[in-house]
């Protein structure tokens, strides 16, 4: 049992280039998160996978689009990369919430990006 | 905007103290609390969840929530130097909101 794996887990980008990020959670979890994580800021939610087939904005979606490939994989794709984007990508997974309650979101090791 | 307030520290500790850390929350709908530890360069892993008002124990660690002062606590007793990391609070909202964590050093 895996739990969520991701790949790469360190990239550098020259600014304008493209790239994909891989998720894969082997815990039969519903719900797919993808965060970056930038010093001194938290967490910040990118985008979510409710379930299989569905995917919303989180709060900072711009530059990014997903893809729920199926209920195990979610990907987070950056079509044209830019320096700002220069953060720690980490993806998550859950259970489904209840009225409201989220259960323990469990996170991937993380992917390094750099832009230059 | 719904927010989640932590000090960012560095708070420290002496080393088999009773650290506590501290978190506040603006969303009243918020139900559930998370509590989530990060070491440098590893990702968040969950110490431990509260719903209900009051006191929940684990082993060194205790949750505190009272929801008429929208205050969420963590308290670590007997701290070692292995305690020594960043830990995040966590809300319930529509997603879960994040505090920017509190870096917790346990001198020796």
């Amino acid at each position: 049992n895996a739990g969520v794996t991701q790949t790469p887990k360190f990239q550098v980008l020259k600014t304008g280039q493209s790239m994909t990020l891989q998720c894969a959670q082997d815990m039969n979890h519903n719900s797919m998160y993808w965060y970056r994580q930038d010093p001194g800021m938290g967490l910040r939610l990118i985008y979510y996978s409710a379930s299989e087939g569905t995917t919303d904005k989180g709060e900072v979606p711009n530059g990014y689009n997903v893809s729920r490939l199926n209920k195990r994989e979610f990907s987070l794709r950056l079509e044209s990369a830019a320096p700002s984007q220069t953060s720690v990508y980490f993806c998550a997974s859950s259970l489904p919430g209840l009225a409201g309650e989220h259960r323990t979101q469990y996170f991937g090791p993380g992917t390094r990006l750099l832009v230059l | 905007q719904k927010e989640v307030e932590q000090n960012s520290g560095p708070l420290s500790v002496p080393e088999g103290a009773i650290a506590s850390l501290n978190c506040t929350y603006s969303d009243r709908g918020s139900q559930s609390f998370f509590w989530y530890r990060q070491y440098s360069g590893k990702s968040p892993e969950l110490i431990m969840f509260i719903y209900s008002n009051g006191d929940k124990e684990d082993g060194r660690f205790t949750a505190q929530l009272n929801k008429a002062s929208q205050y969420v606590s963590l308290l670590i007793r007997d701290s070692q130097p292995s305690d020594s990391a960043t830990y995040l609070c966590a809300a319930s909202g529509d997603q879960l909101i994040w505090g920017a964590g509190t870096k917790l050093i346990i001198k020796p």
